[in-house]
């Protein structure tokens, strides 16, 4: 049984540059959430997937970020023209549900330092 | 939105006391209620979850207790071990209704350390 899995662990990119993460979340779940993460805070809800469909965007998530998750299965979150202030632990979950609040389970992130 | 608040920032024990941790939220319509132990490096970690039909939950060493009517739920950690020691996180989703599943909104995190 694997949990979910984010790759890359660690980005370092410039100032300007664009940058892909990606999600493969828990086998069947059908929920994806993205979080991001600063130092000495606790994670900040960014958008969230049933299956397919994004249903809600964050209004932390600015017009230079994007999330797919194409097929339902594995996500990606693009971030570009990167800025200082996206620095941070971006943080992928996923749990299996319809309706109803059922039990995040969280990836160990990727660290995104923007020098 | 939904405001979590959580207490203490900090907490020192040490090895074999107990360990309370407290969350206060805004959002009365909240239904559920979870705990996570983040490791350094590490995502977070699920340890214990309630629900708003049950007023205390217990696994092992580790208890959640919720009062709807104060909006305030808490962490209670007995028999503290060294590994005990991580940042503890609340958080509660709004109930917005319908579609709004899995917006968690986290308290500010509780910095445990146990002395051995």
């Amino acid at each position: 049984d694997t949990g979910v899995s984010q790759n890359p662990r660690h980005k370092i990119t410039k100032r300007g540059q664009n940058v892909t993460f990606r999600c493969d979340p828990i086998s069947e779940h059908n929920r994806l959430y993205w979080y991001r993460q600063t130092l000495g805070q606790g994670p900040e809800f960014l958008t969230y997937f049933q299956n397919e469909a994004q249903l809600e965007k964050s209004r932390l998530l600015s017009d230079r970020f994007s999330a797919e998750r194409p097929k339902g299965s594995f996500s990606t979150l693009e971030i570009q023209r990167t800025e200082q202030g996206d620095s941070a632990m971006y943080l992928c979950a996923s749990s299996l549900g319809l309706q109803g609040e059922k039990p995040q389970h969280f990836g160990d992130g990727t660290r995104l330092s923007i020098l | 939105g939904e405001n979590v608040e959580q207490h203490p920032s900090t907490l020192s024990v040490q090895e074999g006391d107990s360990a309370v941790i407290k969350c206060t939220y805004s959002d009365s319509a909240s239904n559920y209620f979870p705990w996570y132990k983040q490791e350094l490096g590490k995502g977070p970690q699920l340890i214990i979850d309630i629900r708003s039909n049950v007023g205390e939950k217990k696994d092992q060493r580790i208890a959640v207790t919720l009062n709807k009517t104060a909006k305030h739920f808490s962490l209670h950690i007995t028999e503290t071990q060294p590994e005990d020691s991580a940042v503890y996180f609340c958080a509660a989703p709004p109930n917005a209704g319908g579609t709004s599943y899995g917006k968690l909104t986290f308290g500010q995190g509780t910095i445990l350390t146990v002395h051995p």
